[in-house]
């Protein structure tokens, strides 16, 4: 089974208006960590946000916010206020356990399109 | 403060030849991943390295071969290519630790084998 899923392949947002990237993921632990990241088309992924299983918050970096359901194991990204900049792909990850020897699984990434 | 650093940006090489890709990870830290991204798709770890020695590896075949020097700067080897291996290579760095700690990735070097 696919540790991450992301089942939208695309998705365009209106500039200055919301927009929610799906995530769910699939562990059998009960420590992990869910990251998010963008990755324009120079290639670098950049960090975006971060959630631990064990956060009882919803994690928020500035327009950034992670909706959180633990029993539905989502994980989805809101970006609020979207800009044209917001435009690249976007990746959900997770890192099982509690070892920074552990390995990184990704999605497929969801591809962001801001329209003016 | 510079990031991680890759080299090459780009390279072109025919099957059955070698590469070696190269990464200097952020500064302050000591641990380096390799992972590969084809076209399309998510990145897909290879390995990581940390105190020189490979700590974890993914599902790749022993052609891919790493080294991490005492400067914690890593090295990929590819031997015997593929077409099927061309791809963007990430080279990704982060303090060893406990917890979740990031990763911080380079701009990546992208392989194209004819």
């Amino acid at each position: 089974a696919q540790k991450i899923t992301q089942t939208q392949p695309g998705m365009f947002v209106q500039e200055k208006e919301a927009v929610t990237l799906d995530c769910t993921y699939d562990t059998s632990d009960q420590s992990y960590g869910l990251f998010w990241y963008k990755q324009p088309s120079s290639g670098e992924m950049i960090f975006l946000i971060y959630q631990g299983s064990y956060d009882e918050q919803n994690a928020t970096e500035g327009r950034y916010s992670l909706n959180f359901q633990k029993a539905r194991k989502s994980a989805n990204l809101v970006i609020s206020a979207s800009q044209l900049g917001d435009s690249a792909m976007y990746f959900c990850a997770m890192r099982e356990g509690w070892n920074t020897g552990n390995q990184f699984y990704f999605g497929t990434g969801t591809s962001l399109t801001v329209i003016p | 403060d510079a990031g991680v650093t890759q080299s090459p940006t780009h390279l072109i090489k025919t099957r059955g030849q070698q590469v070696t890709l190269r990464c200097s990870p952020k500064s302050g830290h000591d641990t380096v991943s390799w992972y590969q991204q084809a076209l399309g798709q998510g990145p897909q770890f290879i390995f990581q390295y940390y105190e020189e020695e490979e700590r974890q590896r993914g599902n790749f075949p022993d052609r891919f071969s790493g080294h991490q020097y005492p400067n914690y700067s890593s090295e990929l080897n590819v031997n015997a290519l593929l077409l099927g291996d061309s791809a963007l290579y990430l080279c990704a760095s982060s303090s060893d630790g406990t917890g979740h700690e990031k990763l911080f990735f380079g701009s990546g070097t992208q392989l194209s084998v004819l």
